[in-house]
């Protein structure tokens, strides 16, 4: 079956540009979240969302980072006023929340700020 | 600051060798402790995970040993084989937070040589 996808799969964008990043889970997968993969840093948790409750915010780590699910399924991570730290591979998993803590990733968007 | 570390960060063996790979972490209420594998371009994909119940938990040529007291864990390849290349990433994470977000260690990269 299809997993989870995401798009772009590489954006290059310049310095003080707002970007989008979008994410489709698993068909019927209720939890979703977004990670970053900096070089040599592992991935960092930044957001998560479970059904219609209020999405952990947690690990975004500034005000210029936002993310919205719209009905249940897609989600769209926006980075306003990207800065080159910014640069970075942002994953997206989705999870059947009750099944576990298998979480099942995309293949990333590979984000470089110029 | 990193919730789990991992170590080496990089290793090289050859085919048919025995890679160790080590974490550590220090939150006792973490109750899940996941490996993902990741080939480049790709997202991380789950190998094995293992709970706090058990000390040790083999699949196939993977096994994870856990020692509660010590709060690390490692994974071992047996026979590894050059199809193994790729990034080994250590997790942790909680039921009590709700979100289960993962803790990822910084990544091994693991190279067999044929």
């Amino acid at each position: 079956g299809a997993g989870v996808s995401q798009s772009p799969s590489n954006k290059v964008t310049e310095k003080g540009k707002d970007v989008e990043l979008r994410c489709d889970p698993i068909s019927g997968h209720t939890a979703l979240y977004w990670y970053r993969q900096s070089l040599g840093q592992g991935l960092e948790f930044l957001i998560y969302f479970q059904g219609n409750s209020a999405p952990d915010k947690s690990g975004l780590p500034s005000d210029r980072f936002s993310a919205e699910r719209t009905g249940g399924s897609v989600s769209t991570l926006t980075i306003q006023r990207t800065q080159q730290e910014d640069s970075a591979v942002y994953l997206c998993a989705s999870t059947h929340w009750g099944q576990g803590h298998e979480q099942y990733f995309g293949p990333g968007t590979r984000l470089t700020v110029t | 600051q990193q919730q789990v570390k991992q170590s080496p960060q990089s290793l090289i063996v050859q085919k048919g060798g025995i890679p160790i790979i080590n974490c550590a972490y220090e939150n006792t209420a973490f109750d899940y402790f996941p490996w993902y594998q990741q080939f480049p371009g790709k997202g991380p994909a789950l190998l094995i995970a293992i709970r706090p119940d058990v000390s040790e938990k083999k699949e196939g040529r993977f096994t994870i040993s856990f020692n509660k007291s010590a709060k690390q864990f490692s994974l071992h390849i047996m026979d590894s084989q050059p199809g193994d290349s790729a990034t080994y990433f250590c997790a942790a994470s909680s039921d009590q937070t709700g979100a289960n977000n993962l803790f990822f260690g910084t990544g091994t990269r693991l190279t067999v040589i044929p």
